[in-house]
């Protein structure tokens, strides 16, 4: 069975652009969450979705936002984007957002 | 702020002896804990989990511990094996579904 997958694996952007992330989760599995990883930092929560309702929201600015599709496929998207915001951005996926979480291989954003 | 910690960014231990990894939290709300894994390139893999209201959780090698009166909580590996070489986060929720993970430990395992 397929695990989560994410699109692109890597990317590069320059200051001020905007990116879309995508995520699509193992099958059966209703609820994605996103998380971005620093170098050098454990990875910290950016949203969850559950049956295409967001459910929480970590610390971060409106830049970031997201949704999910019909199909529980998802979309991360960073508008505006900083150079702090260089990182590998994680998608996980869960029947209904209860624990474990399985975890994509990411996607590593570089801005320039 | 940092709500779990793990104080320990690198450990090496001989093969087939005991690897043990150690993580503190702050939040006392936190009710569910779990240890992921990560290559190099891979997204973190779960590895195994503990409820708040048990103190202990066994899966083959490996063991969680948790001490809520300390806050703190250990994975311990026997015998550790190289493959077992990667990055390891420590993880809690509150109910929330939503994630705090620490630092993470990287562990080398010597042949």
């Amino acid at each position: 069975d397929a695990g989560v997958t994410q699109s692109p694996t890597h990317l590069i952007k320059t200051r001020g652009q905007h990116v879309t992330l995508r995520c699509s989760p193992i099958s059966g599995h209703k609820s994605v969450s996103w998380y971005q990883q620093v170098l050098g930092q454990g990875p910290q929560f950016i949203f969850q979705y559950y049956e295409k309702e967001e459910r929480g929201r970590g610390n971060f600015p409106d830049r970031f936002s997201a949704r999910q599709f019909p199909n529980y496929s998802s979309e991360l998207n960073v508008n505006a984007l900083l150079l702090g915001d260089s990182a590998l951005y994680l998608c996980a996926s869960s029947f209904t957002g209860n624990q474990p979480q399985h975890f994509g291989d990411g996607t590593r954003l570089s801005i320039l | 702020d940092q709500q779990v910690k793990q104080n320990s960014p690198s450990l090496s231990v001989q093969e087939g002896r005991i690897s043990i990894l150690n993580c503190d939290y702050t939040n006392s709300m936190f009710d569910y804990f779990l240890w992921y894994k990560k290559y190099p390139a891979e997204g973190p893999t779960f590895l195994i989990s503990i409820s708040s209201i048990k103190d202990k959780n066994e899966d083959g090698r490996f063991t969680v511990f948790l001490n809520k009166s300390a806050k703190h909580l250990s994975l311990h590996i026997v015998p550790s094996q190289p493959g077992d070489s990667a990055v390891y986060f420590c993880a809690a929720e509150t109910g929330a579904n939503n994630l705090f993970f620490g630092t993470g430990t990287r562990l080398t395992v010597i042949p």
